[in-house]
């Protein structure tokens, strides 16, 4: 089954204890990109990565790193969590020439720092 | 201003109405419009997409584009309880590779 995965789906963190947060997709998909989702703020871009060794920061990268060692994972890197990253993230991909915008996201990670 | 400006609703409708959902953009450049489906507590999903003026029919979805007035729809004939979600607008500008997401509609089919 064609899907991308998250982990962990919740997570409940203190500030400034490091975490990473895993994607993996199995689509062969050049692109993938992670979002953050905040209530009134709608999906809003972090990072996103046009192949393996490409990235480059979206609308709001502060406070994150990724890294794409690998075609199929790109992990979410939070170095030293503050309260303001609480928030529900996605990751996506999609084959990297597309216009159809159609973006496969994984089903979420509900991350919140006390 | 938002680049995508949308009604957080909730927008209620019976089941079998007409639900029309509605999005203005501020960037006059953009070229790609997308409608996504989020049920509670899952990740979005696309339905829709459209590039050129006018509607786009698929099922009981109808996209619809006005790029001189800056506003892109999505009308749902046959309303049902199961279309019950948020729905989100997103759009992509020349050169972009991002999609720029409006905060979305939620929508209540009462049956």
């Amino acid at each position: 089954e064609a899907q991308v995965t998250q982990n962990p789906r919740y997570l409940i963190t203190v500030t400034g204890k490091k975490l990473t947060v895993t994607c993996s997709q199995n689509m062969n998909h050049e692109y993938m990109s992670w979002y953050r989702q905040d209530p009134g703020l709608g999906l809003r871009q972090i990072y996103y990565s046009m192949n393996v060794e490409v990235t480059d920061k979206g609308d709001v990268p502060e406070g994150y790193k990724v890294s794409r060692k690998e075609k199929r994972n790109f992990p979410l890197i939070l170095e030293s969590p503050s309260p303001n990253q609480t928030s529900l993230y996605f990751c996506a991909s999609r084959i990297a020439g597309s216009n159809t915008g159609e973006l496969f996201f994984g089903e979420g990670s509900r991350l919140t720092v006390l | 201003q938002k680049e995508v400006e949308q009604n957080s609703g909730p927008l209620s409708v019976p089941e079998g109405a007409i639900a029309s959902l509605n999005c203005t953009y501020s960037d006059r450049v953009s070229q790609s419009f997308f409608w996504y489906r989020q049920y509670s507590g899952k990740s979005p999903e696309l339905i829709m997409s459209i590039y050129s003026n006018g509607d786009k029919e698929d099922g009981r979805f109808t996209a619809q584009l006005n790029k001189a007035s800056q506003y892109v729809s999505l009308l749902i004939r046959d309303s049902q309880p199961s279309d019950s979600a948020t729905y989100l607008c997103a759009l992509r500008g020349p050169g972009r590779r991002a999609l720029t997401f409006g905060s979305g509609t939620r929508l209540q089919v009462q049956p």
